[in-house]
């Protein structure tokens, strides 16, 4: 199994709707994160957790909410879905502070 | 505030040339730099992490990377680019004081002709 799993991989859905994508790790960490990736633009930081009872906001978290049910699971919704958050969707977790990142291998979300 | 500059979205070299990616970052403190390699449907892999001990950081597949304080950079190198290093290269910067942000450049995404 991969460290990292988001489900699911691909998804279409129309303006308007709730989607929720999840994640779940097997390293163990604390510490789990969303990004965004859109094509020139690199990955930017949607919510970050570093424990199960603490959430932040990250760079461009309107439009998102986040849940962490344990700390091997941390999902991400978009509560009415737009065209533009047409983009991939990356979960990731790390052990601290300059240890770097393990990514799950993305959400590819398309909002019609 | 931190930021991090990749030099050039796209790069195209021949099987067996060298590979350099030039990665620039501003930050008020020296940082933690990263280097990831993304292949196609693929999520983020981790290449090499700079953290304060070695200059010259030796990362996975070959590559290694040199952080220059007096350039503010962190270009990563491979002596020999083989097909399978096409890809997209992302580097990274994370602050080592009291925020925690890791920030990630554009990325550069790799040709190898053959």
């Amino acid at each position: 199994d991969a460290d990292v799993t988001q489900t699911p991989r691909n998804r279409i859905t129309k303006t308007g709707k709730r989607i929720m994508l999840e994640c779940s790790q097997t390293k163990g960490h604390d510490r789990m994160y969303w990004y965004r990736q859109d094509p020139g633009l690199g990955l930017r930081l949607i919510y970050y957790s570093f424990d199960v009872k603490d959430i932040n906001k990250g760079e461009i978290s309107d439009g998102y909410s986040v849940s962490r049910q344990a700390q091997a699971k941390f999902s991400l919704s978009l509560e009415s879905a737009i065209p533009n958050q047409t983009a991939l969707y990356f979960c990731a977790t790390s052990e601290a502070r300059g240890y770097g990142y393990t990514f799950g291998s993305g959400t590819r979300l398309t909002v019609v | 505030a931190q930021s991090v500059t990749q030099l050039g979205s796209h790069v195209s070299v021949s099987e067996g040339a060298l590979v350099l990616l030039r990665c620039n970052y501003s930050s008020s403190v020296p940082p933690y730099l990263f280097w990831y390699v993304q292949y196609p449907n693929q999520g983020l892999q981790l290449l090499l992490k700079y953290t304060s001990a070695a200059t010259l950081v030796k990362g996975i597949n070959g590559f290694e990377a040199e952080f220059k304080k007096s350039e503010t950079s962190f270009h990563l190198t491979k002596p020999s680019a083989h097909m399978s290093d096409a890809a997209e290269y992302f580097c990274a910067v994370s602050d080592r004081g009291g925020g925690f942000k890791t920030i990630f450049g554009a990325g550069t995404r790799l040709f190898v002709k053959a």
